[in-house]
């Protein structure tokens, strides 16, 4: 069965330590890894869509990489407001592109 | 704000009774997908409708029941609740099929006492 693993489940760093989350997936023929952000109440937010191993994405304080078998989001410098949930999702090729979501790191960035 | 609308945004009701959740996509997008949101299960996918046919079917219970309107909307029935069916459910949409990037409404807190 198609799965994706995100660790750790729960995070708590200092402002401005960097550090990063993982996601490893066991989609067979993966067709697409998506990281999503998530505040409480709130839906999740798409972040990045990475295709192929070797794939980089950025946006300010984050960085998405994809490797044959997982996918890592580093967080350079994090602050308060980075504080959320963490999802990654991943498609496989072949039939419906449905993304199957891991359960989320939980990020709290203390001042 | 993602564009989806989810109503209601809140929902307590008793076991075995009925509910509808109502979804509206982002202006354009015809694909709309439904997930469940358990602290047990995560992010759960139940169906997908595109353009009005439904396309993909996930874990989706026998007693929940979705559909989508010629203007695009889409709903979601519950019926015969349960206790476990208490969630956060979302709808989200996209432009297309074969995509991942879904915009997801603030969904829609089910509370089943």
């Amino acid at each position: 069965e198609d799965q994706v693993t995100q660790s750790p489940e729960a995070l708590r760093l200092q402002e401005g330590e960097s550090s990063s989350l993982n996601c490893s997936y066991t989609v067979s023929g993966l067709r697409g890894l998506f990281w999503y952000r998530q505040d409480p109440g709130k839906g999740p937010e798409f972040l990045f869509t990475l295709y192929s191993a070797g794939e980089e994405k950025e946006k300010e304080r984050l960085k998405a990489t994809l490797t044959k078998k997982e996918s890592f989001l580093h967080i350079t410098a994090p602050k308060p407001e980075d504080s959320a949930t963490y999802l990654c999702a991943a498609t496989l090729s072949g039939g419906s592109y449905i993304p199957t979501f891991g359960r989320g790191t939980s990020l709290i960035v203390h001042p | 704000d993602s564009g989806v609308t989810q109503t209601p945004k809140h929902l307590i009701t008793a076991t075995g009774q009925r509910v509808t959740l109502r979804c509206s996509p982002r202006s354009g997008d015809l694909s709309v997908y439904w997930y469940q949101q358990s602290l047990d299960q995560g992010l759960q996918f139940l169906i997908q409708y595109y353009n009005g046919e439904e396309r993909a079917k996930g874990n989706i219970l026998e007693r929940f029941s979705a559909q989508q309107f010629p203007d695009l909307h889409s709903e979601l029935n519950l019926s015969s609740l349960e206790l476990g069916d208490s969630a956060l459910y979302f709808c989200a949409s996209s432009a297309d099929l074969n995509t991942g990037e879904l915009f997801f409404g603030e969904g829609s807190r089910l509370t089943v006492l």
